[in-house]
């Protein structure tokens, strides 16, 4: 089956610095691929759709100038959180569609998921 | 507007009990797709079933099952006979059938299952 790595797993950084995310999908094409948070306790939420070779797509209240996503290839999307600040931590999961089949009756494959703490 | 719910926060059973998670769904879209997750503490997303909203039919896979009721909206899943580790939180999620929207998911708030020796 289809294969989406993320990286890193795991990540802690220092208030102010910037964080940088990624998501392959390592034996398909992803032309959009889906960025979600999860806070404690809570469930996923839909923070962007990025879309390959234009501008992502962001949901309300998500700052797009903040949540920097940017998908230059077929293979790779990254989020970029940058000046990152103590209520940033969280775990950041992504997510590709996998289209080779046709129509909307395909996967969408989740990474493993990055948790971000930021101190 | 797409809406997902799981009302049980979090459901304790004894090993080998069933338990039942119900997912109630919201949607105005006619063609939909549900799916159920399972996300154990290590935070990864395990996949363990899409359903179109087309396919009415009960399923069952191993100690899995699934009862898709269109009438009432709901989705629920069964563990037959749990163990320890089918210790996790499972979500329930919807998707639209439109190209544009294809796998883009609206999450449920999750059921924390806990299932002890």
């Amino acid at each position: 089956g289809a294969v989406v790595s993320q990286h890193p797993s795991r990540v802690i950084c220092k208030s102010g610095t910037s964080v940088k995310i990624e998501c392959r999908s390592l034996d398909f094409q992803a032309t959009t691929m889906f960025w979600y948070r999860q806070f404690p306790k809570q469930s996923l939420m839909l923070m962007a759709t990025s879309n390959e070779g234009s501008k992502a797509t962001y949901e309300q209240g998500v700052e797009k100038d903040k949540f920097l996503i940017n998908h230059a290839s077929l293979t790779l999307s990254t989020l970029t959180v940058t000046s990152a600040h103590p209520e940033d931590s969280s775990f950041y999961i992504c997510s590709a569609r996998d289209l080779r089949a046709g129509g909307p009756n395909t996967e969408a494959f989740f990474g493993q998921g990055t948790r971000l703490t930021v101190v | 507007a797409q809406k997902v719910t799981q009302a049980q926060t979090e459901i304790s059973v004894v090993e080998k009990e069933d338990v039942t998670l119900d997912c109630v769904y919201e949607t105005r879209d006619t063609t939909y797709y549900l799916f159920w997750y399972k996300q154990p503490p290590s935070g990864e997303l395990v996949f363990l079933i899409r359903r179109n909203s087309f396919d009415e039919q009960n399923e069952i896979s191993g100690r899995y099952s699934w009862n898709f009721q269109k009438s009432t909206s709901s989705f629920n899943f069964t563990i037959t006979a749990s163990q320890v580790v089918d210790s996790a939180v499972y979500f329930c999620a919807l998707s639209e059938a439109q190209t544009d929207s294809w796998g883009k998911l609206q999450f449920g708030a999750g059921t924390q299952v806990v299932v002890t020796p």
